[in-house]
């Protein structure tokens, strides 16, 4: 089966930065984009960013682009996204999901809360 | 890039049907035939309902169906029951961007 569990969130300050990682397993990791994806309290989903197989290519949503980095580790099967100069509006969960121009699996989420 | 549009909510009774909208531009659900939509219970992870506009991942009843006309689409429920009271998010390929709807409460009554 697959899975997919984040880690890594918690309560930073303004400015401050934050390391999310997403191990996977039950699938083979190198042959698939992978996301984040990021829900604000209450509030709907958005997309943050996407990473194809090998890492080469990597997208951005307008909000987080400069200060969010995603990366990959094929050798341990796991996602990471370098989160800095967070701020209020970055407070949300975080999902890794499985991409295919569609999320098919999601982990269960990691809260970051951004606070001053 | 601007957020799908999608009502805040909808209601249906036990065994009626629902359809919820889902509107976009060219740039995203009228240029790509990449609709995805996902369920998402509260304090849950989201799960695929539908793919592709109209594709259903293996264990998704077949009341659940989606469409597309020009730049909206839509999620249909037929026979609601109760355990499709939930929060429903479209979403769309758009080039190097995905974009996501408002999402959508479904109450059943």
């Amino acid at each position: 089966d697959v899975q997919l569990v984040e880690s890594g969130g918690g309560l930073v300050q303004t400015g401050g930065s934050l390391r999310l990682s997403c191990a996977a397993s039950g699938f083979i990791f190198s042959n698939y984009a992978m996301s984040w994806v990021r829900q604000a309290p209450g509030k709907g989903l958005e997309w943050v960013s996407s990473i194809g197989g090998s890492g080469g290519t990597t997208y951005y949503a307008d909000s987080v682009k400069g200060r969010f980095t995603i990366s990959r580790d094929n050798s341990k099967n796991t996602l990471f996204l370098q989160m800095n100069n967070l701020r209020a509006e970055d407070t949300a969960i975080y999902y890794c999901a499985k991409y295919m121009v569609y999320f098919d699996y999601w982990g269960q989420g990691a809260l970051v809360t951004v606070s001053s | 890039q601007s957020a799908l549009t999608q009502p805040r909510s909808v209601s249906g009774s036990l065994g009626q049907s629902v359809t919820i909208s889902c509107i976009g531009t060219t740039s995203d659900v009228g240029g790509y035939n990449y609709v995805s939509w996902y369920q998402q219970h509260p304090g849950k992870a989201p799960k695929l309902m539908i793919y592709d506009v109209t594709k259903r991942p293996s264990g998704v009843p077949d009341r659940f169906s989606g469409s597309k006309s020009g730049n909206t689409a839509s999620l249909t429920i037929s026979g609601l029951q109760a355990e499709d009271e939930a929060d429903y998010h479209c979403c769309s390929y758009a080039g190097t961007l995905v974009v996501f709807g408002g999402g959508t409460k479904l109450a059943v009554l």
